[in-house]
């Protein structure tokens, strides 16, 4: 099965600066890369994905790097603000059989905004 | 549109009882998929159904089931409680599937004494 590995487990980064999240996936045939944003006690909030098809999707502050060659995609915020601090999840679909399977996630990055 | 709601929000088991969660995705969404959260494992897939069919499996024990009803609710049941079940379970909804868009509920907190 998929297999995905995130790094680092904890990022502390000062306020306005860039935070950078990578992770790699083992399975080639996986197409879907979403991340997820967890605050303390809340449910996992989906902030951006990307599909196996593109190689690089933004939105505002944020933004998603595939690289399909080498199985790995990576999160960029940048001019981070102390609402950025929470748990970042990234994930991978991989296929099996005639269908996808469930996401498999990574450990998860707990992002630290200095003031 | 509503977001994804889950009953009973906390629950206290004891060893060796039974539980039933419930998971009420958006509306129009068919594929509902569950997840255990714990601090060692992390996220994991348990199951996903879509149009009341289990189409995917993650791997955990029999112990584990579920299913979805013909308005898209599912229900998720775990049999003889064990301590190491003391987790997070959080659903996910999406239109179609694992491909698409999955927006979690805020899960069920679920104690095994």
């Amino acid at each position: 099965g998929e297999n995905v590995e995130q790094h680092p487990s904890t990022l502390s980064v000062q306020e306005g600066d860039s935070a950078v999240i990578k992770c790699t996936y083992s399975d080639s045939a996986s197409n879907y890369f979403p991340w997820y944003k967890q605050e303390l006690g809340k449910r996992p909030q989906l902030i951006i994905d990307i599909r196996s098809n593109v190689g690089e999707k933004k939105d505002q502050r944020i933004a998603v790097t595939l690289n399909k060659t080498a199985k790995h995609f990576s999160l960029h915020i940048t001019e981070t603000q102390p609402e950025d601090s929470a748990v970042y999840f990234c994930a991978a679909s991989g296929y099996s059989g005639g269908g996808a399977d469930g996401l498999t996630f990574g450990k998860g990055t707990h992002l630290i905004i200095q003031p | 549109k509503a977001g994804v709601t889950q009953t009973p929000r906390y629950l206290i088991k004891t060893r060796g009882q039974q539980v039933t969660l419930s998971c009420s995705p958006i509306s129009g969404h068919r594929s509902v998929s569950w997840y255990q959260q714990t601090p060692g494992q992390g996220l994991q897939f348990l199951f996903e159904y879509f149009s009341e069919t289990q189409r995917n499996k993650g791997n955990f024990p029999g112990r584990f089931s579920g299913r979805q009803f013909s308005n898209s609710r599912s229900e998720m049941n775990v049999s003889t409680l064990e301590l190491g079940d003391s987790a997070l379970y959080l659903c996910a909804s999406s239109l179609a599937g694992q491909t698409y868009e999955q927006y979690f509920g805020p899960g069920t907190r679920l104690t095994v004494t």
